[in-house]
């Protein structure tokens, strides 16, 4: 059983198009990461979020910690094809220095 | 740069001979992980080093996986008589661990390993 279960796997969409990713678990975080991996390379941090609720904005890219600390969710407005990637997201349950990964969304930006 | 960085890139190996795989944190540092991922998919964590204390090595695969961080900085992961079922690309990460840093990882570009 995964402990952090990310959805849509795969996403293809037309550029322009807005879009939303999940990571949901039935355990509580007390920090959770998103990660964007492009082909080649390694994984790359786009946020954390650590307080119940909170929202963060990164340019077209908004973050979202659910009130329980238990889900997340990454909203995209205005796809553009330089967002393709393999998003994943991380939590650490116990701030204790290591983290679960998920099994990542793969998203397909089309010009 | 002042990265992550992995040697080698790329290693093509038959199967049975063993390999070493190469991490240098970034510098303060004091966490670092090694992880596994196959085409497309998530990480498999492997094994995590942190500061002096013993490693957490639940996600090693079989004994044939090793590792080692020598004075707290470069590590080497090693696979003994390899296997066709090991051949994916191996990352490292390091993060600064400390209270406040909410164990934000930052990655090597990988290896990728290709067991004949």
């Amino acid at each position: 059983t995964q402990l952090l279960e990310q959805s849509p796997q795969f996403l293809s969409i037309q550029e322009g198009e807005n879009l939303t990713v999940y990571c949901n678990s039935s355990s509580v975080f007390s920090s959770l990461q998103w990660y964007r991996q492009e082909p080649g390379e390694g994984p790359v941090l786009l946020v954390t979020v650590v307080t119940g609720g909170e929202v963060k904005k990164l340019k077209r890219l908004t973050f979202q910690f659910g009130d329980a600390r238990k889900d997340s969710s990454l909203h995209i407005t205005a796809a553009q094809p330089g967002d393709t990637g393999l998003y994943l997201c991380a939590g650490d349950r116990t701030n204790a220095g290591k983290s679960t990964f998920g099994d990542g969304t793969t998203l397909t930006v089309k010009p | 740069g002042a990265g992550v960085s992995q040697s080698p890139s790329n290693k093509v190996t038959e199967k049975g001979k063993d390999v070493e795989l190469r991490c240098d944190p970034i510098s303060g540092h004091t966490a670092l992980y090694w992880y596994r991922q196959s085409l497309g998919q998530g990480l498999e964590f492997l094994i995590y080093f942190q500061g002096n204390s013993a490693p957490d090595k639940s996600g090693l695969p079989s004994d044939r996986f090793s590792a080692e961080r020598t004075g707290g900085s470069v590590s080497t992961l090693t696979i003994q008589r390899t296997q066709q079922e090991d051949s994916a690309v191996y990352l490292c990460a390091s993060s600064l661990a400390h209270a406040g840093s909410y164990n934000e990882q930052f990655f090597g570009p990988g290896t990728r390993l290709t067991v004949l």
